[in-house]
């Protein structure tokens, strides 16, 4: 089965500074894809990026890029230049379509993020 | 468009009462995805349905808990029996035709007294 890591339980940046949320994901498949989610104290969620297994090139969203490590299996976000809006519970989630499951999202435990003025 | 609408936002039952979650997905859309969030937890996927289809239930407790997305109307998830250990949000998520992209509601926070 597929497993998602996020070993952070909390980080804090402050405004205007970049910071790095990490994961790491086991999987046997070879096609399948990445995804960070944001979670406001609304508690929607919201996707941030998503990031193909087959493509070498890193995704970036405008303030938002990853890392994407798929030998080692590792999946980081980086937020720079974070603003106050950024403070949210971060997940990150792993699909395949394995069985015909067409992308159930398997979710790591999250990262909750405080942005300091 | 609308977006994904669920209701309630918030459902409170007694242990041993019914819970009845609804989900109306985006429209056009025609795959639903259930998933839980216990507290300090993230989401767990519980079924995948298409119309009138369960495509993947494996992450459903065996009892008590059922889904369906009939052809008219919205995605029902229904908690038969609940007990405290059911408190939790609930969210669902419609896709197009891939999961791929995964439009999720607002989630239905359920609090078992």
């Amino acid at each position: 089965a597929q497993t998602v890591t996020q070993s952070q339980p909390e980080m804090s940046v402050q405004e205007a500074e970049t910071v790095t949320l990490s994961c790491t994901y086991d999987t046997s498949e070879s096609d399948y894809y990445l995804f960070w989610y944001k979670q406001p104290p609304s508690r929607q969620m919201i996707l941030v990026i998503r990031q193909e297994a087959y493509k070498q090139q890193n995704a970036t969203e405008n303030r938002f890029s990853v890392n994407f490590q798929k030998a080692a299996k590792s999946f980081s976000l980086k937020i720079s230049d974070s603003q106050l809006g950024d403070a949210a519970m971060y997940f990150c989630a792993y699909g395949d379509n394995s069985g015909g499951s067409n992308y159930k999202l398997t979710f790591g435990k999250g990262t909750l993020l405080t942005v300091n003025p | 468009n609308a977006g994904v609408m669920q209701n309630p936002r918030h459902l409170v039952r007694r242990r041993g009462q019914e819970a009845r979650l609804r989900c109306s997905p985006m429209k056009g859309h025609s795959h639903v995805y259930w998933y839980r969030q216990l507290p300090e937890e993230g989401l767990k996927f519980m079924v995948y349905l298409q119309k009138e289809n369960i495509i993947d239930e494996s992450g459903m407790p065996k009892e008590r808990f059922s889904a369906e997305f009939p052809k008219e109307g919205p995605s029902i998830l229904r908690i038969q029996q609940v007990v405290r250990g059911d408190s939790a949000a609930y969210f669902c998520a419609s896709s197009p035709w891939t999961g791929l992209e995964q439009y999720f509601g607002p989630g239905t926070r359920l609090t078992v007294t």
